[in-house]
């Protein structure tokens, strides 16, 4: 079975330019969080969604972060414009769904620095 | 809201059996998880509880009492490659189900 992918797996760029990561979750999955880990610390929770549905962003830097799920299986976070605290790891988990004993897989990551 | 505390750094010798806490206060509570993340990689889930007791999955145990608001990863016979972070994760209830990351405990294993 494949895990979840994450696309890029690092990424420069200088504050206020965009960026773009992308995660495709296990198949099957119905939910999908994305989270921002900075060094030192454990993930924060930015967004969650149930199939193509947001179930939770209230941590979610809406002026400057946006995600989106189309269609219930791909997902897309976008940061525009980039600010230096935005340097992190970003990472992409799903679940089966998000009651029981549902373990998250999480992604690789996409390390970003934002100069 | 959720605010969970963590050692942020322990240290055991190898072969050793070394219990990492994990206290929270919830505003609901729906699952306490632990997560393993070695550095520069991705957490990889270890245990879940829900009910109070113990968890026993081979080298690694997770107990919990919901009471006192606590919960503790053992780790039995250690070895070298245990050197990670430790992640406690808890979900609170309402419907959206959102898990809450403490901030890890850095476990050190030195032989």
């Amino acid at each position: 079975e494949a895990g979840v992918a994450q696309s890029p797996r690092y990424k420069i760029i200088e504050k206020r330019q965009s960026v773009a990561f992308w995660c495709n979750p296990i198949s099957g999955h119905a939910t999908l969080y994305w989270y921002q880990q900075i060094l030192g610390q454990g993930p924060k929770l930015l967004i969650q969604f149930q199939n193509n549905g947001v179930v939770d962003d209230s941590q979610l830097p809406k002026d400057r972060f946006s995600a989106e799920r189309l269609k219930g299986v791909d997902s897309t976070l976008k940061i525009q414009p980039a600010k230096l605290e935005d340097s992190a790891v970003y990472l992409c988990a799903s679940s089966l769904d998000r009651q029981g004993g549902r373990e998250q897989y999480f992604g690789p990551g996409t390390r970003l620095t934002v100069t | 809201g959720q605010n969970i505390d963590q050692p942020t750094e322990m240290t055991a010798t190898e072969g050793a059996i070394v219990q990492i806490n994990c206290t929270y206060q919830t505003s609901g509570f729906n699952g306490l998880f632990w997560y393993q993340q070695h550095a520069g990689e991705a957490p990889t889930f270890l245990s879940y509880n829900v009910l109070d007791g113990l968890e026993e999955k081979g080298r690694f145990s997770s107990f919990l009492s919901r009471s006192k608001g606590y919960s503790y990863l053992l780790l039995k016979e250690l070895q070298m490659k245990d050197s990670a972070s430790y992640l406690c994760a808890v979900r609170d209830e309402g419907g959206s189900y959102i898990p809450t990351f403490g901030r890890g405990t850095s476990l050190i294993v030195h032989p």
